[in-house]
């Protein structure tokens, strides 16, 4: 059963960059037909798609957070990563790693890693 | 971009009553492509239902959606007490973005 799991900093100041990983095992990464990506909900609110790749590294993201997103993935080691510069107080939220059939439905999701931004 | 707007915020019901949460979308679905997701506390969420009205495996009949356009019902006939959760409702239609609705909690009375 495919596994997805978010590993990264708990805590990251402001103006810095947010970094993640999310390690998939149970299934193949590099599979055509799915994309992998991030999303986030903050403490007490809705869910907000920040970004997917495929594993050829065809990316999209979403326009509101664009200028400041890098989505990545690595086949061979079964990983893909986030990174959100210059991160603010707004920025603190759960962070899920997930993996859609195409461009559409969550199928999989990790289990959240809480970020806070804070000095 | 798509904005979706759940209401009501909150619905507080008793165990066995019927929940009718609704979702509706500043502008037309393509292809109804609207799918309905449910998250318990301290969870990642589960999709319920897709393309609208499709039950994802697993889920009970009693987990039903509707609609079209620009407005989506999500019915859940009985309520067990398993189902008081969030449930939010998401597009897919709208290339290159997902987006969200901000979330319905269904409470115990």
């Amino acid at each position: 059963q495919l596994q997805l799991q978010e590993s990264g900093p708990g805590l990251v100041k402001p103006s810095e960059t947010l970094s993640l990983i999310c390690t998939v095992s149970g299934g193949s990464i590099s599979s055509s037909g799915f994309y992998w990506g991030w999303i986030r909900q903050p403490p007490g609110k809705g869910l907000e798609w920040i970004g997917s790749i495929s594993y050829t590294g065809d990316s999209r993201y979403n326009p509101s957070l664009k200028s400041r997103v890098t989505i990545s993935v690595d086949t061979s080691k079964k990983q893909f990563s986030l990174k959100l510069n210059s991160v603010t107080a707004a920025d603190t939220a759960v962070y899920y790693c997930a993996r859609t059939i195409g461009m559409a439905t969550v199928r999989n999701w990790g289990q959240g890693i809480l970020v806070t931004v804070s000095s | 971009e798509i904005v979706l707007t759940q209401s009501p915020g909150t619905l507080s019901l008793s165990p066995g009553e019927r929940a009718t949460l609704s979702c509706r979308a500043s502008q037309s679905v393509t292809s109804n492509y609207l799918a309905w997701y449910q998250q318990k506390p301290g969870q990642a969420p589960r999709l319920l239902i897709y393309g609208a009205s499709s039950r994802a495996t697993g889920i009970p009949d009693r987990f039903s959606g509707s609609g079209s356009g620009t407005d989506f019902t999500l019915t859940i006939s009985r309520l067990e007490p398993e189902d008081f959760a969030v449930y939010h409702c998401q597009q897919y239609g709208s290339s290159p973005s997902l987006t969200f609705g901000g979330g319905t909690k269904v409470e115990i009375k």
